[in-house]
Protein backbone atom coordinates (compact mmCIF):
# COMPACT_ATOMS: atom_id res chain seq x y z
CA UNK A 1 0.00 0.00 0.00
CA UNK A 2 1.18 3.58 -0.39
CA UNK A 3 1.41 6.11 1.99
CA UNK A 4 2.65 9.95 2.20
CA UNK A 5 4.70 11.45 5.27
CA UNK A 6 4.89 15.20 5.80
CA UNK A 7 7.53 15.59 8.45
CA UNK A 8 6.56 18.92 9.37
CA UNK A 9 2.93 19.75 10.55
CA UNK A 10 3.54 23.50 10.29
CA UNK A 11 6.71 25.87 9.18
CA UNK A 12 7.36 29.67 9.96
CA UNK A 13 9.71 31.61 8.19
CA UNK A 14 10.54 35.13 7.60
CA UNK A 15 10.12 36.43 4.07
CA UNK A 16 12.96 35.53 1.60
CA UNK A 17 14.09 32.85 3.63
CA UNK A 18 14.19 29.70 2.14
CA UNK A 19 11.86 27.48 2.57
CA UNK A 20 12.00 23.32 2.24
CA UNK A 21 8.54 21.40 2.76
CA UNK A 22 9.53 17.40 3.41
CA UNK A 23 7.56 14.89 1.52
CA UNK A 24 8.25 11.20 1.63
CA UNK A 25 6.55 8.26 0.01
CA UNK A 26 6.15 4.74 0.42
CA UNK A 27 5.28 2.55 -2.69
CA UNK A 28 6.10 -0.98 -4.11
CA UNK A 29 4.92 0.37 -7.88
CA UNK A 30 6.60 3.50 -9.73
CA UNK A 31 5.05 6.65 -8.65
CA UNK A 32 3.47 9.70 -9.98
CA UNK A 33 3.77 12.73 -7.02
CA UNK A 34 1.87 15.34 -6.77
CA UNK A 35 2.00 18.88 -4.75
CA UNK A 36 -0.99 20.48 -4.05
CA UNK A 37 -1.54 24.08 -2.45
CA UNK A 38 -4.56 25.47 -0.19
CA UNK A 39 -5.04 28.96 -0.04
CA UNK A 40 -6.82 30.66 2.96
CA UNK A 41 -10.45 30.01 1.97
CA UNK A 42 -9.99 28.20 -1.48
CA UNK A 43 -9.45 25.42 -3.19
CA UNK A 44 -6.85 22.90 -3.59
CA UNK A 45 -4.95 23.90 -6.48
CA UNK A 46 -1.77 21.93 -8.33
CA UNK A 47 1.51 23.45 -7.89
CA UNK A 48 3.53 21.22 -9.56
CA UNK A 49 3.93 17.40 -10.46
CA UNK A 50 6.08 14.48 -11.58
CA UNK A 51 5.37 12.29 -13.93
CA UNK A 52 8.86 11.46 -15.58
CA UNK A 53 11.61 12.58 -17.19
CA UNK A 54 13.33 15.39 -15.48
CA UNK A 55 13.37 14.49 -11.69
CA UNK A 56 13.66 18.33 -11.03
CA UNK A 57 10.17 20.08 -11.48
CA UNK A 58 9.31 23.68 -11.40
CA UNK A 59 6.02 26.01 -10.36
CA UNK A 60 5.18 29.05 -12.19
CA UNK A 61 5.71 31.19 -8.61
CA UNK A 62 8.88 29.76 -8.34
CA UNK A 63 8.92 26.46 -5.86
CA UNK A 64 10.65 23.77 -7.31
CA UNK A 65 10.58 19.69 -6.32
CA UNK A 66 12.81 16.62 -6.63
CA UNK A 67 11.98 13.67 -7.27
CA UNK A 68 14.64 11.27 -5.24
CA UNK A 69 14.33 7.70 -5.91
CA UNK A 70 16.91 6.26 -3.75
CA UNK A 71 15.44 8.40 -1.04
CA UNK A 72 11.48 8.29 -1.85
CA UNK A 73 11.81 11.81 -1.03
CA UNK A 74 9.79 15.01 -2.91
CA UNK A 75 10.57 17.49 -1.10
CA UNK A 76 9.32 20.93 -1.98
CA UNK A 77 11.81 24.28 -2.16
CA UNK A 78 11.93 27.72 -2.82
CA UNK A 79 14.87 30.26 -2.35
CA UNK A 80 13.22 33.35 -1.09
CA UNK A 81 9.21 33.15 -0.04
CA UNK A 82 6.80 36.04 0.14
CA UNK A 83 3.90 36.30 2.15
CA UNK A 84 1.44 35.46 -0.88
CA UNK A 85 2.64 32.01 -0.27
CA UNK A 86 1.44 31.56 2.77
CA UNK A 87 -0.49 28.15 2.54
CA UNK A 88 -1.48 24.89 3.33
CA UNK A 89 1.00 22.18 1.17
CA UNK A 90 -0.12 18.71 0.89
CA UNK A 91 2.50 15.93 -0.96
CA UNK A 92 0.59 13.13 -2.94
CA UNK A 93 1.32 10.42 -4.93
CA UNK A 94 -0.37 8.42 -7.45
CA UNK A 95 0.30 4.55 -8.80
CA UNK A 96 -1.39 5.69 -12.01
CA UNK A 97 -3.57 2.82 -11.92
CA UNK A 98 -7.17 2.17 -13.40
CA UNK A 99 -8.30 4.11 -10.10
CA UNK A 100 -5.69 7.03 -10.14
CA UNK A 101 -6.87 8.38 -7.13
CA UNK A 102 -3.99 10.48 -4.61
CA UNK A 103 -2.94 9.33 -1.58
CA UNK A 104 -2.40 12.65 0.51
CA UNK A 105 0.07 13.49 3.53
CA UNK A 106 -1.14 15.50 6.39
CA UNK A 107 -0.43 18.32 5.01
CA UNK A 108 2.47 21.51 6.26
CA UNK A 109 1.42 24.83 7.13
CA UNK A 110 3.40 27.53 5.91
CA UNK A 111 3.40 30.54 7.45
CA UNK A 112 5.31 33.52 6.10
CA UNK A 113 5.75 36.59 8.56
CA UNK A 114 7.04 39.86 7.70
CA UNK B 1 -18.55 25.63 -15.92
CA UNK B 2 -15.05 27.06 -15.71
CA UNK B 3 -13.95 25.16 -12.60
CA UNK B 4 -15.63 21.76 -10.02
CA UNK B 5 -18.21 23.41 -8.37
CA UNK B 6 -19.57 22.40 -4.80
CA UNK B 7 -23.17 22.90 -2.80
CA UNK B 8 -23.68 23.93 -0.54
CA UNK B 9 -20.06 25.63 0.87
CA UNK B 10 -21.49 24.83 4.46
CA UNK B 11 -23.62 22.70 5.55
CA UNK B 12 -25.06 22.24 9.34
CA UNK B 13 -27.26 19.26 10.71
CA UNK B 14 -28.14 17.71 13.53
CA UNK B 15 -26.30 14.24 14.71
CA UNK B 16 -28.98 11.46 13.29
CA UNK B 17 -30.15 13.61 10.01
CA UNK B 18 -29.19 13.12 6.54
CA UNK B 19 -27.34 15.29 4.00
CA UNK B 20 -26.68 15.29 0.76
CA UNK B 21 -23.70 17.17 -0.96
CA UNK B 22 -23.64 18.25 -4.33
CA UNK B 23 -20.79 18.26 -6.89
CA UNK B 24 -20.57 19.80 -10.79
CA UNK B 25 -17.31 18.45 -12.28
CA UNK B 26 -15.65 20.60 -15.02
CA UNK B 27 -17.51 19.95 -18.42
CA UNK B 28 -16.10 16.87 -20.43
CA UNK B 29 -14.34 15.48 -17.44
CA UNK B 30 -14.98 11.73 -17.09
CA UNK B 31 -13.30 11.00 -14.00
CA UNK B 32 -14.72 12.66 -10.55
CA UNK B 33 -13.48 11.85 -7.40
CA UNK B 34 -14.96 12.47 -3.66
CA UNK B 35 -12.66 13.12 -1.02
CA UNK B 36 -12.77 14.17 2.89
CA UNK B 37 -10.59 16.07 4.97
CA UNK B 38 -11.08 15.73 8.64
CA UNK B 39 -9.47 18.79 10.75
CA UNK B 40 -5.44 18.79 10.93
CA UNK B 41 -5.59 15.58 8.44
CA UNK B 42 -4.47 14.96 5.05
CA UNK B 43 -7.49 14.05 2.59
CA UNK B 44 -8.93 10.80 2.31
CA UNK B 45 -10.11 9.25 -0.87
CA UNK B 46 -14.38 7.86 -0.42
CA UNK B 47 -15.27 7.12 -4.38
CA UNK B 48 -13.83 7.28 -7.76
CA UNK B 49 -16.80 7.20 -10.83
CA UNK B 50 -15.08 6.66 -14.69
CA UNK B 51 -17.42 7.18 -17.44
CA UNK B 52 -19.82 4.51 -17.34
CA UNK B 53 -18.58 1.97 -15.35
CA UNK B 54 -19.11 0.64 -11.61
CA UNK B 55 -17.73 3.10 -9.48
CA UNK B 56 -14.72 2.09 -7.43
CA UNK B 57 -16.27 2.73 -3.73
CA UNK B 58 -13.79 1.27 -1.61
CA UNK B 59 -12.47 4.02 0.17
CA UNK B 60 -16.25 4.91 1.68
CA UNK B 61 -15.89 4.47 5.61
CA UNK B 62 -19.64 3.07 5.84
CA UNK B 63 -22.59 1.86 4.44
CA UNK B 64 -23.85 5.30 5.84
CA UNK B 65 -22.01 6.62 2.90
CA UNK B 66 -23.09 6.51 -1.19
CA UNK B 67 -23.17 8.72 -4.09
CA UNK B 68 -23.93 8.40 -7.37
CA UNK B 69 -23.35 10.07 -10.57
CA UNK B 70 -25.43 10.56 -13.97
CA UNK B 71 -23.11 9.76 -16.74
CA UNK B 72 -20.27 11.90 -16.31
CA UNK B 73 -21.91 15.01 -14.88
CA UNK B 74 -23.45 16.17 -11.45
CA UNK B 75 -22.86 13.53 -8.47
CA UNK B 76 -24.56 13.90 -5.21
CA UNK B 77 -22.67 12.23 -1.86
CA UNK B 78 -25.06 11.47 0.31
CA UNK B 79 -24.65 10.42 4.37
CA UNK B 80 -27.12 9.14 6.03
CA UNK B 81 -27.84 9.24 9.73
CA UNK B 82 -24.72 11.21 9.97
CA UNK B 83 -22.50 11.24 13.13
CA UNK B 84 -20.23 13.76 14.55
CA UNK B 85 -17.30 11.89 13.28
CA UNK B 86 -18.08 12.51 10.49
CA UNK B 87 -17.77 16.67 10.57
CA UNK B 88 -15.12 17.37 8.05
CA UNK B 89 -14.19 19.43 4.34
CA UNK B 90 -16.05 16.88 1.53
CA UNK B 91 -14.07 17.58 -1.36
CA UNK B 92 -15.11 16.35 -4.96
CA UNK B 93 -12.40 16.50 -7.93
CA UNK B 94 -12.69 15.72 -11.77
CA UNK B 95 -10.00 14.79 -13.81
CA UNK B 96 -10.11 14.13 -18.04
CA UNK B 97 -8.44 11.64 -19.98
CA UNK B 98 -6.21 8.09 -19.24
CA UNK B 99 -3.02 10.00 -19.22
CA UNK B 100 -4.21 13.70 -18.29
CA UNK B 101 -6.68 11.65 -15.48
CA UNK B 102 -3.65 12.13 -13.01
CA UNK B 103 -4.24 15.95 -12.67
CA UNK B 104 -7.32 16.25 -10.59
CA UNK B 105 -8.76 19.65 -10.37
CA UNK B 106 -10.94 20.54 -7.04
CA UNK B 107 -13.77 22.07 -6.09
CA UNK B 108 -13.56 24.42 -2.79
CA UNK B 109 -15.45 21.69 -0.80
CA UNK B 110 -18.57 21.60 1.25
CA UNK B 111 -17.60 21.94 5.00
CA UNK B 112 -20.27 19.78 7.20
CA UNK B 113 -20.79 19.96 10.81
CA UNK B 114 -22.55 17.97 12.66
CA UNK B 115 -24.00 18.58 16.29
Amino acid sequence: AQSVTQLDSQVPVFEEAPVELRCNYSSSVSVYLFWYVQYPNQGLQLLLKYLSGSTLVESINGFEAEFNKSQTSFHLRKPSVHISDTAEYFCAVSDGGSQGNLIFGKGTKLSVKP
Amino acid sequence: GAGVSQSPSNKVTEKGKDVELRCDPISGHTALYWYRQRLGQGLEFLIYFQGNSAPDKSGLPSDRFSAERTGESVSTLTIQRTQQEDSAVYLCASSSGRVLRLEQFFGPGTRLTVL
